[in-house]
């Protein structure tokens, strides 16, 4: 499988800062690039995504800017919260998808 | 958005048994579904990919006669542990695209934690 390589391995932010994660990916025929986010025992949710045609998508809180040329992305949370708390995974693929490594995400009150 | 559900949510078994675990699209239609498996504090690993009506086709390393993939109707997926070993103990996750949207959306189960003991 192609590699999505995900950066850092774990993160602690304070309550209103922003949590920046960043991934970088190798085939440049990937189309689709998104988020999840997981909590413990359960299913990885779809945060955000983007495609190669834009370089940034903001919904709420949640900013995917995103690197054509460079082959990456990155997830900027601001005013981060601990609900926020969780574990982060960066995808990218067109009809698959390969996973990052994920980022633990610690948000301190 | 769209609901993926999958049962049962964990099981325990003994060394040997099979296990069935099934994975529903409840308001949407999947042509193709898609089974992870995920270690504690790893990533997910796509381990094959279930297509409606034909064979699933399995990723390199994974063995199609131990883990048996089914995908009899368009809402329905299931995959079969046959003569579980503890080392297969993991999370299962399912996953599937809505084949009326053309969003590339992957909607998630819950997973499904096997123990074997």
């Amino acid at each position: 499988q192609q590699q999505v390589k995900q950066s850092p391995q774990s993160l602690i932010v304070q309550k209103g800062g922003i949590s920046i994660i960043n991934c970088a990916y190798e085939n440049t025929a990937f189309d689709y690039f998104p988020w999840y986010q997981q909590f413990p025992g359960k299913g990885p949710a779809l945060l955000i995504a983007i495609r190669p045609d834009v370089s940034e998508k903001k919904e709420g809180r949640f900013t995917i800017s995103f690197n054509k040329s460079a082959k990456q992305f990155s997830l900027h949370i601001m005013d981060s919260q601990p609900g926020d708390s969780a574990t982060y995974f960066c995808a990218a693929g067109y009809s698959t998808l390969t996973f990052g490594k994920g980022t633990m995400l610690l948000v301190s009150p | 958005g769209a609901v993926v559900s999958q049962h049962p949510s964990w099981v325990i078994c003994k060394s040997g048994t099979s296990v069935k675990i099934e994975c529903r699209s409840l308001d949407f239609q999947a042509t193709t579904m898609f089974w992870y498996r995920q270690f504690p504090k790893q990533s997910l690993m796509l381990m094959a990919t279930s297509n409606e009506g034909s064979k699933a086709t399995y990723e390199q390393g994974v063995e199609k006669d131990k883990f048996l993939i089914n995908h009899a109707s368009l809402t329905l997926s299931t995959l079969t542990v046959t003569s579980a070993h503890p080392e297969d103990s993991s999370f299962y996750i399912c996953s599937a695209r809505d084949a009326g949207l053309n969003t590339g959306e992957l909607f998630f189960g819950e997973g499904s934690r096997l123990t074997v003991l």
